[in-house]
């Protein structure tokens, strides 16, 4: 079983569409994670979630809309995408917001025409 | 803010050489220090981790060093293998628990 699972794996739409991406762990974990990472492999955290709660809002248009339905799904929406927004976007977990280790998921590659 | 400097890819090496790969840090206090790697087509995993000065992380033969004088967490493999070839991220975790991450370090290993 894969601990922390993306869908979809790729994502090919047109500008101005609204999208989805969502994620699952069976971990049991507490804490949730969304990063973006960019066409030259920059990694960088967007949201996070702790028992539903969210916790961390970077500096993030509000076309992101996070959405914890319970303790082990996060998804995550994209209203009116943007051509900047194509990227690579992981989730990940850890047991409690301030654990030291994070288990990513493999990813959801988004290209925005 | 907190931030990782990694040096810059791709690093090419021939199967059995010894790799390193540069890591410094900006940060206020003694941040935890991590390495992850991306296999290709992957998500990140853990490779190793250091929790305080002078602890040395290490799994698969890889090793870092937490050294707080030159901030520095230096990723070291004494023979790489084909199989070591993918993106080597250094990361830090700030004082609101978030990972910052280097911007990684692809690593070819040729046979």
């Amino acid at each position: 079983d894969t601990a922390v699972s993306q869908t979809p794996k790729y994502l090919v739409t047109q500008m101005g569409n609204d999208k989805s991406i969502k994620c699952e762990q069976n971990l049991g974990h507490d804490t949730m994670y969304w990063y973006k990472q960019d066409s030259k492999k920059f990694l960088k955290i967007m949201f996070s979630y702790n028992n539903k709660e969210l916790i961390i809002n970077e500096t993030v248009p509000n076309r992101f809309s996070p959405k914890s339905p319970d303790k082990a799904h996060l998804n995550l929406h994209i209203n009116s995408l943007e051509l900047g927004d194509s990227a690579v976007y992981f989730c990940a977990s850890s047991q409690g917001a301030q654990a030291e280790t994070q288990y990513f998921g493999p990813g959801t590659r988004l290209l925005v025409l | 803010g907190d931030s990782v400097t990694q040096m810059e890819g791709p690093v090419t090496l021939s199967e059995e050489a010894f790799l390193t790969i540069n890591c410094t840090y900006t940060a206020t206090g003694y941040p935890s220090l991590f390495w992850y790697v991306q296999y290709p087509g992957e998500g990140l995993q853990l490779l190793l981790k250091a929790t305080k000065a002078d602890d040395k992380g290490s799994n698969k033969g890889f090793e870092a060093t937490y050294r707080k004088e030159t901030t520095s967490f230096h990723l070291e493999k004494g023979s790489v293998q084909v199989s070591d070839s993918a993106v080597y991220f250094c990361a830090l975790m700030d004082s609101s628990y978030k990972l910052i991450f280097g911007s990684g370090t692809r690593l070819l290993v040729r046979p």
